[in-house]
């Protein structure tokens, strides 16, 4: 089946710690996103990638990490200079030219 | 000004209704605009993408798009129950693939 799969689907961490959510898709689109959504709120773009090996920061970079080294692979990594990462997280993916972008099942990081 | 403006809501229609949200976007050069549902504890699911002026429908939804006057709206016709949920209006930015979404608006359909 094609798609975009995230892993894992609950995660919690120990304050202080870094954290690596996967972020997989087989449709073989370019661009993939990287969002976090708080309760009650919309999304809010934290990094985005259109291409292998480049990435720009999205509105909420600040205390996060991506790579981008294969096409179907866009990990984001949480690190402990993230104030406050208890939040859901969201990837997406998209075919350039300003396509629809579909979303993955999401990971809710639990940081205590 | 935020990037994508959406009304705060809550919205309730009773069923059977049309329920109209509307969204206001602050990038002229934005192309593409999208509306997606999102139920409660999920994911986000597209229902609907505009790319020029004017209407499009699918089914018992309708979305609007006015590029002059940077608004993108939807339509929901015959509302059904099962159609509450929050729906976020998303548009690319700065003619790149930076999609930017608005904070949602949470629609409840009354049987």
């Amino acid at each position: 089946d094609g798609g975009i799969t995230q892993s894992p689907k609950y995660l919690f961490r120990k304050e202080g710690q870094n954290v690596t959510l996967s972020c997989e898709q087989n449709l073989n689109h370019d661009a993939m996103y990287w969002y976090r959504q708080d309760p009650g709120q919309g999304l809010r773009l934290i990094y985005y990638s259109q291409i292998v090996n480049d990435f720009q920061k999205g509105d909420i970079a600040e205390g996060y990490s991506v790579s981008r080294e294969k096409k179907e692979s866009f990990p984001l990594t949480v690190t402990s200079a993230q104030k406050n990462p208890t939040a859901f997280y969201l990837c997406a993916s998209s075919n350039t030219g300003f396509t629809e972008a579909f979303f993955g099942q999401g990971t809710r990081l639990t940081v205590v | 000004q935020k990037e994508v403006e959406q009304n705060s809501g809550p919205l309730s229609v009773p069923e059977g209704a049309i329920a109209s949200l509307n969204c206001t976007y602050s990038d002229r050069v934005s192309q593409s605009f999208f509306w997606y549902r999102q139920y409660s504890g999920k994911s986000p699911e597209l229902i609907m993408s505009i790319y020029s002026n004017g209407d499009k429908e699918d089914g018992r939804f309708t979305a609007q798009l006015n590029k002059a006057s940077q608004y993108v709206s939807l339509l929901i016709r015959d509302s059904q129950p099962s159609d509450s949920a929050t729906y976020l209006c998303a548009a690319t930015q700065g003619g790149s693939e930076k999609l930017v979404f608005g904070k949602g608006m949470k629609l409840t359909v009354n049987p």
